[in-house]
């Protein structure tokens, strides 16, 4: 299968904990976004990312929440002292952006669903 | 600040008939839009994308786009009840961060 791999799919934290969250791309893609989605919610941009560079992080957190993108292996998004409201449905999607194939859809992985206790 | 704005419902129509999903944005700047379902405890799957103004059909999907009025559209012919699910507008400008809606929740009831 070559989607969007993300894990782990469910995640039990309790206050004060890390939570960290891995993301695969497709295979080919290089751009990856986070989102965050609360119940009868839509989905809010959190970060995109491209190999080794953040190019926007505008809708993330200034505190306790990072994102990188590696080189090699996969993209992680990093929630430092995880409180209650930190509860949610976090998707990564990828996309090509890249000239001619670049039609802007983005393929969402299964998605990573934290609770913080 | 970029809004799209969608009326979160539910929408509920019967089988077989035509189902009206509409979504507002605010960036004049937008160049592409897109219409994703996103089924319960499920992640979003685009349906279809739509960057010039007019209509564009696929199968019992059409998408509609007015940039003047700044306003998509998704139509959904004979809706099934597998159609049944959260539909989500997207919007892109020149950024490559598409801005989501909060979503429009469809029932077609048998």
């Amino acid at each position: 299968n070559a989607g969007v791999m993300q894990n782990p799919r469910h995640l039990v934290r309790r206050r004060g904990q890390e939570a960290r969250l891995r993301c695969s791309p497709m295979k080919g893609h290089s751009h990856v976004y986070w989102y965050r989605q609360l119940p009868e919610e839509g989905l809010k941009f959190m970060v995109y990312l491209q190999k080794e560079n953040i190019i926007d992080e505008s809708g993330m957190p200034k505190e306790r929440f990072s994102a990188e993108f590696p080189k090699e292996g996969p993209s992680i998004l990093r929630i430092q002292q995880v409180v209650r409201g930190d509860s949610a449905a976090y998707f990564c999607a990828s996309s090509s952006n890249t000239g001619e194939v670049d039609t802007g859809e983005l393929f969402f992985g299964e998605g990573s669903r934290l609770t913080v206790l | 600040q970029k809004e799209v704005e969608q009326n979160s419902g539910p929408l509920s129509v019967p089988e077989g008939a035509i189902a009206s999903l509409n979504c507002t944005y605010s960036d004049r700047g937008s160049q592409s839009f897109f219409w994703y379902r996103q089924y319960s405890g499920k992640s979003p799957e685009l349906i279809m994308f739509i960057y010039s103004n007019g209509d564009k059909e696929d199968g019992r999907f059409t998408a509609q786009l007015n940039k003047a009025s700044q306003y998509v559209s998704l139509l959904i012919r004979d809706s099934q009840p597998s159609d049944s699910a959260t539909y989500l507008c997207a919007v892109r400008g020149g950024s490559y961060i598409p801005t989501f809606g909060r979503g429009t929740s469809l029932i077609v009831h048998p």
